[in-house]
């Protein structure tokens, strides 16, 4: 196993065009998570999922942001008609959602707006 | 609400003297505090955590209920230990345990 994926691992764009981002998460991790992180920030929480059922979204996503995880694996994060301020770092991190146990990183997609 | 604060961006230290990465934090209940590190060109990965009480390669951090504090410590820096640093906090029994990260310091470690 790999770890987390993420796809792609940089994305360039003009303001105003919809980009979409895919996570993998580690086999059998039912809990998934997507976070933003822009520069001199920690990760701050956008939303996650508990198999296919996205059970918490942040105040941070806009209704421009609609993230699924349609078959419980992997998960998409899109964003619609881009602004300067979505540039950021987009991770996802994912768990085994029983017990205690820590979540486990991708290495993130970085979004540069135009 | 959930809070995390690192008063320091930068930590400057020379190789083999001792280290303290502050963390405090802010939460009503009963939360569970992690230290995340991210070395250079790397993913961002799990340190430690407070319920487990272990050492990681020379680092510890013990939780104070009292002084809402979850300090990294090491007693010898090593040039490796250099990468950026964020404590984060999720709370206990919380949906989806998501956590709140500080906003990081940097350890840079002098040969």
């Amino acid at each position: 196993d790999t770890g987390v994926s993420q796809d792609p691992r940089h994305k360039i764009t003009k303001r105003g065009q919809n980009v979409t981002f895919r996570c993998d998460p580690i086999s059998e991790h039912n809990r998934l998570y997507w976070y933003r992180q822009t520069l001199g920030q920690g990760p701050e929480f956008l939303t996650y999922f508990q198999n296919e059922a996205q059970l918490e979204k942040s105040r941070l996503l806009s209704d421009r942001f609609s993230a699924e995880r349609p078959k419980g694996s992997f998960s998409t994060l899109e964003i619609q008609r881009t602004e300067q301020g979505d540039s950021a770092m987009y991770l996802c991190a994912s768990s085994p959602g029983t017990g205690e146990q820590p979540q486990h990183f991708g290495d993130g997609t970085r979004l540069s707006i135009l | 609400a959930q809070r995390v604060t690192q008063p320091e961006k930068l930590l400057s230290v020379f190789k083999g003297a001792p280290v303290e990465l502050k963390c405090n934090y802010s939460y009503s209940g009963s939360p569970e505090l992690f230290w995340y590190v991210q070395y250079s060109r790397q993913r961002l990965q799990l340190l430690l955590r407070h319920i487990s009480r272990e050492s990681i390669k020379g680092f510890t951090a013990d939780l104070n209920k009292g002084e809402t504090s979850f300090h990294l410590k090491k007693p010898f820096a090593q040039e490796e230990d250099s990468a950026m640093y964020y404590c984060a906090l999720s709370g206990r029994g919380s949906s989806g345990d998501k956590l709140t990260f500080g906003t990081g310091t940097r350890l840079a470690v002098r040969p």
